[in-house]
């Protein structure tokens, strides 16, 4: 049962252009999202997070939208770089619940030079 | 700061082996996850800990597997005995409670094949 779905394993963006990767989740409890970046032969590191209060949050190139209504959100990238070109996963939890990170699949990012 | 310290890197072992993956957290971290990364499910939470307690081990797969933590600096992942099934990539990760939220830091994995 996957509760948090990357639908999409792969996107390719032309650098300059802007990538969106979505995300979905099914547990109505999760209330605060993370994004972490993958590259290879690495461990994933931390991007960005928003919690459920908010519906937008936005640290330089990255902006992370939540639509609670639809359980779903996006991180934006903008623009996008060649230095961007990683698996990005979407991750979620239950900020007063215990400590686990249920992530997603992971859509691996092409950026496009 | 090192980091996340894992070993080894790379382990390829026969099926029926033991095998052992360790793990060094970030000094003063006082949660520890070890996590299981596959083509097919991702990363998924294995077990965790709190202050070398274990807390959640609902994701450990079979009794084949199990973890340790027997100080606040090490802990360790057991196979026994390993499957071809058991190979995937295998992390370690650690965070620091801080108010509602918190970040977990990851290890560089250990890529474990089971031929």
């Amino acid at each position: 049962d996957q509760q948090v779905k990357q639908n999409s394993p792969s996107l390719s963006v032309q650098e300059g252009r802007i990538s969106i990767l979505n995300c979905d989740y099914t547990n109505s409890m999760f209330d605060y999202f993370l994004w972490y970046k993958k590259y290879p032969a690495e461990g994933p590191t931390f991007l960005i997070s928003i919690s459920s209060i908010k519906d937008k949050n936005e640290d330089g190139r990255f902006t992370v939208f939540l639509n609670k209504s639809a359980k779903h959100l996006s991180l934006h990238i903008v623009p996008s770089q060649p230095g961007d070109s990683a698996v990005y996963f979407c991750a979620a939890r239950m900020v007063f619940g215990n400590e686990k990170l249920t992530f997603g699949t992971g859509t691996r990012l092409t950026i496009i030079p | 700061d090192a980091g996340v310290i894992q070993s080894p890197r790379h382990e390829v072992t026969e099926m029926g082996q033991e095998v052992t993956l360790r793990c060094k957290p970030i000094s003063g971290h006082d949660y520890l996850f070890w996590y299981r990364q596959t083509m097919m499910r991702g990363l998924e939470l294995l077990i965790y800990f709190n202050n070398n307690v274990p807390i959640d081990d609902s994701g450990m797969p079979e009794d084949r597997f199990s973890a340790k933590m027997p100080n606040a600096s090490f802990s360790t992942l057991k196979i026994q005995p390993s499957e071809p099934r058991d190979s995937a990539v295998y992390f370690c990760a650690s965070s620091y409670r801080q108010g509602a939220t918190d970040t977990q830091y990851f290890g560089p994995g250990t890529r474990l094949t089971v031929l």
